[in-house]
C-alpha cells in the first residue's frame, strides 16, 4: 500500500497561500495522487488529482516532483471557510486498495 | 444526480445486534469502498469492491461483511455489534480500471453501539 504521511495541523491567516505536503514513498508507477477536503460531520470531498508536475483547477494547485514520492497541495488566498481537514490519498492501482493518512487539520484565522 | 447515497444517517444498536448499512451509487462506478472514521481520526478501509461479484478485505475487516450483487449497491453488514464498532461509516465510489479519478463519498452513517 502507498502509505501517506502529512503534518497533523497547520495554522494560517485569511488571504495567505497555504501549502500542505504529503509523503507517499511507496507510490507505484501507475498510481495517481488525490486530495480531499473534509468538514465536520460530512464526507470527504474530492479537490484535485495529479500524476506528475503541476495540476491546477479552480480550487487548488497540486505540485508533484519528478520522483513522485511527495506532493504539495496549494490553496491560494485562503478564507475562514477553508478551515477543514485535508487528506491525500494514493489509490492502489494494482489492487484497488486505498489507504488514507491521518490528514492535516488546517485552521484559518481572521 | 444523487451520487452516493447512504442510509440510515444515524443508528443506535445494542451490543450483539446486527444491521446492514446501505450504499447506492448512480454513476455506474465499478469501484466501491467502505471506510470507518473514529472521532478525530482518519479513514480506515473496511472492504472494497472492484465490480459486481468481487469484494476484498481492507485494513479493518473484522466484524463486517459485504456483498456486491449489482454495480449500484454495496451494503455493509455488521454481525454481533460491539462498542468498538461505534464510528461514522462512509461509502465511496470511483471509476476506471485501475482507478485514476477522485472518489465520491456519501454523507455517512453515524453508528453508536451501547
Amino acid at each position: 500500500l502507498a502509505k501517506t504521511t502529512q503534518p497533523i495541523s497547520m495554522d494560517s491567516y485569511e488571504g495567505q497561500e497555504v501549502n500542505i505536503t504529503c509523503s507517499h514513498n511507496n507510490i507505484a508507477t501507475n498510481d495517481y495522487i488525490t486530495w480531499y477536503q473534509q468538514f465536520p460531520s460530512q464526507g470527504p470531498r474530492f479537490i484535485i488529482q495529479g500524476y506528475k508536475t503541476k495540476v491546477t483547477n479552480e480550487v487548488a494547485s497540486l505540485f508533484i516532483p519528478a520522483d513522485r514520492k511527495s506532493s504539495t497541495l496549494s490553496l491560494p488566498r485562503v478564507s475562514l471557510s477553508d478551515t477543514a481537514v485535508y487528506y491525500c490519498l494514493v489509490p492502489n492501482t494494482n489492487a484497488g486498495k486505498s489507504t488514507f493518512g491521518d490528514g492535516t487539520t488546517l485552521t484559518v484565522k481572521p | 444526480n444523487a451520487g452516493v447515497t447512504q442510509t440510515p444517517k444515524f443508528r443506535i444498536l445494542k451490543i450483539g445486534q446486527s444491521m446492514t448499512l446501505q450504499c447506492t451509487q448512480d454513476m455506474n462506478h465499478n469501484y466501491m469502498y467502505w471506510y470507518r472514521q473514529d472521532p478525530g481520526m482518519g479513514l480506515k478501509l473496511i472492504y472494497y469492491s472492484v465490480g459486481a461479484g468481487i469484494t476484498d478485505k481492507g485494513e479493518v475487516p473484522n466484524g463486517y461483511n459485504v456483498s456486491r450483487s449489482t454495480t449500484e449497491d454495496f451494503p455493509l453488514r455488521l454481525e454481533l455489534a460491539a462498542p468498538s464498532q461505534t464510528s461514522v461509516y462512509f461509502c465511496a465510489s470511483t471509476s476506471g480500471s485501475p482507478p485514476t479519478g477522485g472518489y465520491t463519498f456519501g454523507s455517512g452513517t453515524r453508528l453508536t453501539v451501547v
